[in-house]
């Protein structure tokens, strides 16, 4: 069963327009972390922001909110206000946190690709 | 500045050949991780490192080698019973906490090619 799901190939949005990426996760661990990663055509990858299992607030990080709904595993993308530079391939990703420690593996979802137009 | 090295950017590998990607961390990281990256798929996990002189296998290990001798080095070796190793090559590193987990960084990828 796959760990991550993006049922998203592609988005489109238009410029300073709020898009949406959807991300669902599977796990049985009760802890676990939740992450967002941006790549540019560059191939390097950007952390954007995470979220905890045993967080109560959705993270923020300035234009990126995740809208993490527990009960239905999933943790959504959220960027406001699009711009030209955020064009890229989007990936989500979760780790287990495998006996109170971060020695549990990354799994990321096959990724979003997202294109921003003027 | 602190990060991750990866090298060459771009190789070239005749059939048949071994080659070694390298990857070198100056973040003292525990955790590295090498993973593989085909156009419009997601990373798939090759073979990861929790400790020096130890490593496991990812996913699609086979074909692949890796060695830990170092902390801050995790270099990955192709070898020639990988099938189809034309591919975007990412290395990465995380600490290890116990009860807090962080976001693993990235290197800047080696696209292999075989000619």
């Amino acid at each position: 069963a796959q760990k991550i799901t993006q049922t998203q190939p592609g988005m489109f949005v238009q410029e300073k327009e709020a898009v949406t990426l959807d991300c669902t996760y599977d796990t049985s661990d009760p802890s676990y972390g939740l992450f967002w990663y941006k790549q540019p055509s560059s191939g390097e990858m950007i952390f954007l922001i995470y979220q905890g299992s045993y967080d109560q607030q959705n993270a923020t990080e300035g234009r990126y909110s995740l809208n993490f709904q527990k009960a239905r595993k999933s943790a959504n993308l959220v960027i406001s206000a699009s711009q030209l530079g955020d064009s890229a391939m989007y990936f989500c990703a979760m780790r287990e946190t495998f006996r109170g420690s971060t020695l549990g593996r990354l799994y990321f979802g096959r990724g979003t690709q997202l294109t921003v137009w003027p | 500045d602190g990060g991750i090295t990866q090298s060459p950017k771009y190789l070239f590998r005749k059939e048949g050949q071994n080659v070694t990607l390298s990857c070198e961390q100056n973040l003292n990281h525990d955790a590295m991780y090498w993973y593989r990256q085909d156009p419009g798929q997601g990373l798939r996990l090759i073979y990861y490192s929790q400790i020096v002189n130890d490593f496991q296998k990812g996913d699609i290990a086979e074909g692949y080698s890796v060695s830990r001798e170092k902390k801050e080095s995790f270099p990955l070796t192709v070898t020639s019973a990988q099938k189809n190793p034309t591919a975007f090559y990412l290395c990465a590193s995380s600490i290890l906490r116990t009860g807090v987990n962080t976001e693993a960084f990235f290197g800047q990828g080696t696209r292999l090619t075989v000619v």
